[in-house]
């Protein structure tokens, strides 16, 4: 069975440091990976893609890819109170998106 | 433009009774798909539509749980004789052309069965 693994926190830092979640997957074939961020009582929102191996930075955001390992990971640099959510991390599993159980993220002022 | 829409945003019903959920794709998008999100739990796939293809139904739990997409569009995720274990929030998506995996979510709808 495909799975995504994460650790569900909580991973609390404070505010201006940075933050790293990270994702472990078991389909090798898996191509493209995920992630969304999603508040208390809201929906998932789509915050980073990634497809190749290596960086790739948004913003503050940088995910990371490593297929060889299957892991890709995610960093929130200056990270704010407003990045306080929870994670989910998601990879493709034939026609849908496998998801993560999610890392909840707390960042104190 | 316009978000993911999905009616009604909350439903409350009797074990036993039938529910109908209602999902509005983005305008354009091909790719429409239904989860579910029960507490503490991940995101549960139950169905994908793509244009006119089949739907993947691979992941609907029982035959209890259908949904048609009428029109390319507006789909509809229908359950039958609603047991307390179904009580969820189901979340709809919808992709663009090409681009299945990005995945843009409706608010979703708190369905609670008692």
């Amino acid at each position: 069975q495909k799975e995504v693994e994460q650790n569900s926190g909580p991973l609390s830092v404070p505010e201006g440091a940075i933050a790293s979640l990270n994702c472990t997957y078991s389909d090798r074939v898996s191509q493209s990976f995920f992630w969304y961020r999603q508040y208390s009582g809201k929906s998932p929102e789509l915050i980073m893609s990634i497809y190749s191996n290596g960086d790739k930075e948004d913003g503050r955001f940088t995910a990371q890819l490593n297929k060889a390992s299957q892991y890709v990971s995610l960093l929130i640099r200056d990270s704010q109170p407003s990045d306080s959510a929870t994670y989910l991390c998601a990879v493709t599993g034939g026609t849908a998106l496998i998801f993560g159980k999610g890392t909840t993220l707390s960042v104190s002022s | 433009g316009a978000g993911v829409s999905q009616s009604p945003s909350n439903k409350v019903t009797e074990k036993g009774k039938d529910v109908e959920l209602r999902c509005d794709p983005i305008s354009g998008h091909t790719a429409l798909y239904w989860y579910r999100q029960s507490l503490g739990q991940g995101l549960e796939f139950l169905i994908y539509f793509q244009g006119n293809s089949a739907p993947d139904k691979s992941g609907l739990p029982s035959d209890r749980f259908s949904a048609e997409r009428t029109g390319g569009s507006v789909s509809t995720l229908t359950i039958q004789r609603t047991q307390q274990e179904d009580s969820a929030v189901y979340l709809c998506a919808s992709s663009p052309w090409r681009r299945d995996n990005e995945q843009y979510f409706g608010p979703g709808t708190r369905l609670t069965v008692t």
